[in-house]
């Protein structure tokens, strides 16, 4: 069974800081690896994909990497500002299922 | 073309009314998943369907709970005599296959 944990749980750091947010899965046969951000009570945006076969995304600032075999992926947030602050998803979608299995959450505050 | 829509956005209810709650998958999508996220918790999967058929139903509770996905109109997840309990975000995603997901904005059930 597919298990996905997320390090740190939350996160602080002031405007303009590069950043790092961690994903970590157990079964290294996915299908694919999806960053979302939730707002709070608000739904969940997508912000990266990435396929089995790809070793890492961009999208402005943003940019994640997967390594399937160490079953590891990385959000990194390139001069982070106060609107990033939100809980940032890591969502793997496996080769055995057809759901979505949901990291717990990392809760990102940049303060200005 | 629009993304997944779910209604209502906010629904309260009192305790042994029914909810139903509604999703729209976007346009071409077949495959439709429900989630929960039960406040300061993450997302839980409930159930996956394709058109007409329930393909995944496990993170489902085995009372009170239904949900559909017809040939025509929007899928429903249909919650029978609500409790305090079932208060929660009720998130639908949607997707042509195994690739990106797309989620709604959600729905805030409130049981009173």
């Amino acid at each position: 069974k597919q298990e996905v944990t997320q390090i740190p749980a939350a996160l602080s750091v002031p405007e303009g800081e590069n950043l790092v947010l961690n994903c970590s899965f157990t079964d290294s046969a996915i299908y694919n690896l999806q960053w979302f951000r939730q707002d709070p009570g608000k739904g969940l945006t997508s912000l990266l994909l990435i396929q089995s076969s790809q070793r890492e995304q961009t999208s402005g600032r943003l940019n994640a990497s997967l390594d399937k075999s160490s079953g590891r992926s990385t959000l990194y947030i390139a001069a982070s500002q106060p609107g990033d602050s939100a809980t940032y998803l890591c969502v793997i979608r496996d080769n055995y299922g057809q759901n979505f299995v949901f990291g717990p959450g990392t809760r990102l505050s940049v303060l200005p | 073309n629009a993304g997944v829509m779910q209604n209502p956005r906010h629904l309260v209810r009192r305790r042994g009314q029914e909810a139903r709650l509604r999703c729209s998958p976007m346009k071409g999508h077949s495959h439709v998943y429900w989630y929960r996220q039960l406040p300061e918790e993450g997302l839980k999967f409930m159930v996956y369907l394709q058109k007409e058929n329930i393909i995944d139903e496990s993170g489902m509770p085995k009372e009170r709970f239904s949900a559909e996905f017809p040939k025509e109109g929007p899928s429903i997840l249909r919650i029978q005599q609500v409790v305090r309990g079932d208060s929660a975000a009720y998130f639908c995603a949607s997707s042509p296959g195994q690739v990106e997901a797309f989620f709604g904005q959600g729905t805030r059930l409130t049981v009173v």
